[in-house]
């Protein structure tokens, strides 16, 4: 079975604090996607990465960063939390093909206080 | 620019009945188009996608969707649901241009709440 999995759940912030989001695949996956989900607009693509120490910015790139230095691991970096930033936070891969399904992480719900 | 539009924000049903879930799209160039599902608590999985040939697709739990070009759209339908099918549906799509920087990069629908009562 493909797994996506992301290091938190459930994260509690302050406002300016710097956030690191964490997701790993176990498939060898070229790409790897961070999406924004909140309640009425779906998934808003954050970033994405297409190799290793490969990024391009999606639809709402703002207050983000990411890094992917190893091909299975993709980081979510908020350099400085704000409240607008409260959201689920869902991660994906897919191999290299237009057609290629995603497969998804359970997501990280993270508030920012 | 694609864009995807889901009809419907909340679709509530009663058990045994049919469903309907509108998804419609629009796009420059042809499109791989896909049905995911969200669970409480869960991240997103496949429910079925169209790539090519046949306009009718089956996916699991008994899902299935139609692609109409000339209409732009991809509606997902059931004709029994469960209370177990109670869950966030969510239509996407994908270019096919071949080389494109948006190879592989999905557009997400606003999503479709299926509620299936007792």
């Amino acid at each position: 079975d493909v797994k996506v999995t992301q290091s938190s759940r459930y994260l509690v912030k302050r406002t300016g604090e710097k956030v690191f989001l964490e997701c790993v695949q176990d498939m060898d996956h070229e790409n790897m996607f961070w999406y924004r989900q909140d309640p009425g607009l779906g998934l808003r693509l954050i970033y994405f990465s297409y190799d290793v120490k490969m990024k391009e910015k999606g639809d709402i790139p703002e207050g983000y960063s990411v890094s992917r230095e190893k091909k299975e691991r993709f980081s979510l970096i908020l350099e400085s939390a704000s409240t607008n930033q409260t959201s689920m936070y869902l991660c994906a891969s897919s191999t290299f093909m237009g057609a290629a399904e995603q497969y998804f992480g359970p997501g990280t719900r993270l508030t920012v206080t | 620019a694609q864009s995807v539009t889901q009809l419907d924000s909340q679709v509530p049903v009663f058990e045994e009945a049919p469903v309907e879930l509108r998804c419609n799209y629009s796009s420059s160039v042809s499109v791989y188009l896909f049905w995911y599902v969200q669970y409480p608590n869960q991240g997103l999985q496949l429910l079925l996608k169209y790539l090519s040939g046949s306009t009718l697709v089956k996916g699991i739990n008994g899902f299935e969707a139609e692609f109409n070009k000339s209409q732009t759209s991809f509606h997902l339908r059931k004709p029994s649901v469960h209370i177990s099918d109670t869950a966030e549906y969510f239509c996407a799509v994908s270019e096919t241009v071949a080389g494109s920087s948006n190879t592989g990069k999905l557009i997400f629908g606003q999503g479709t709440t299926l509620q299936v009562k007792p």
